[in-house]
């Protein structure tokens, strides 16, 4: 059984540029949400997605925006990159009627020059 | 949420049991506690979660006080491999999914 996977696991980019991470959450999840880890921070929630539809969103401007698609796997947006978005960005899945588990991948690491 | 409070550090010998304590004096009545695991450059790994008393799984236990103001997630015998930090979190249990993470302890198993 597969658990959540993101892609790319690595990438950088330049100021002002634009950069989409994507995400397949565990086999049987519905339900995926985004969180940005700053280094020697903990995990900072961006939003959450359901049946398509963002239905939480934590502090972070509009340039954050995201996507579910039918098969719940989920893309994550940034747009007009800040030197202060370098960090690893993580996806984390769940079933709608959880347990209070969330179930993260590896993340995708992005560093913005 | 509630807030909640955890050293940032600890350190430790193989072998010994750890006890990482976290204080939440604001808790509410239909708050859960969950603990979770990062090594570094990896996702969260979900730990144990507990309401009251004391739940036990194959990889630690989790003291819960009676005025749940606090709790201790206790790791038995801790190897090298648990080096990593651990984070406390509390939230209703429907609130899962954008739970606050802090900054969480940094223990450190040493030879």
């Amino acid at each position: 059984d597969a658990g959540v996977t993101q892609s790319p696991t690595h990438l950088i980019k330049t100021r002002g540029q634009q950069v989409t991470l994507r995400c397949s959450p565990k086999s049987g999840h519905d339900t995926v949400s985004w969180y940005q880890q700053a280094l020697g921070q903990g995990p900072q929630f961006i939003f959450q997605y359901y049946e398509e539809e963002e239905r939480q969103r934590g502090n972070f401007p509009d340039r954050f925006s995201g996507h579910q698609f039918p098969n719940y796997s989920s893309e994550l947006n940034v747009n007009a990159l800040l030197l202060g978005d370098s960090a690893l960005y993580l996806c984390a899945s769940s079933l709608a009627d959880h347990t209070g588990e969330l179930f993260f991948g590896e993340g995708s690491r992005l560093t913005v020059l | 949420l509630a807030k909640t409070t955890q050293p940032i550090s600890m350190d430790s010998y193989e072998g010994q049991e750890v006890n990482i304590t976290c204080s939440h004096n604001n808790i509410a009545t239909n708050d859960y506690i969950t603990w979770y695991q990062q090594f570094p450059s990896q996702g969260p790994r979900f730990i144990i979660q507990g309401y009251k008393t004391k739940v036990t799984n194959e990889v630690a236990s989790l003291f819960i006080p009676a005025d749940r103001k606090s709790s201790t997630l206790s790791l038995p015998r801790v190897s090298l491999s648990d080096t990593a930090v651990y984070y406390c979190l509390v939230g209703p249990y429907n609130y899962g999914q954008n739970f606050v993470f802090g900054p969480g302890t940094r223990l450190s198993v040493l030879p």
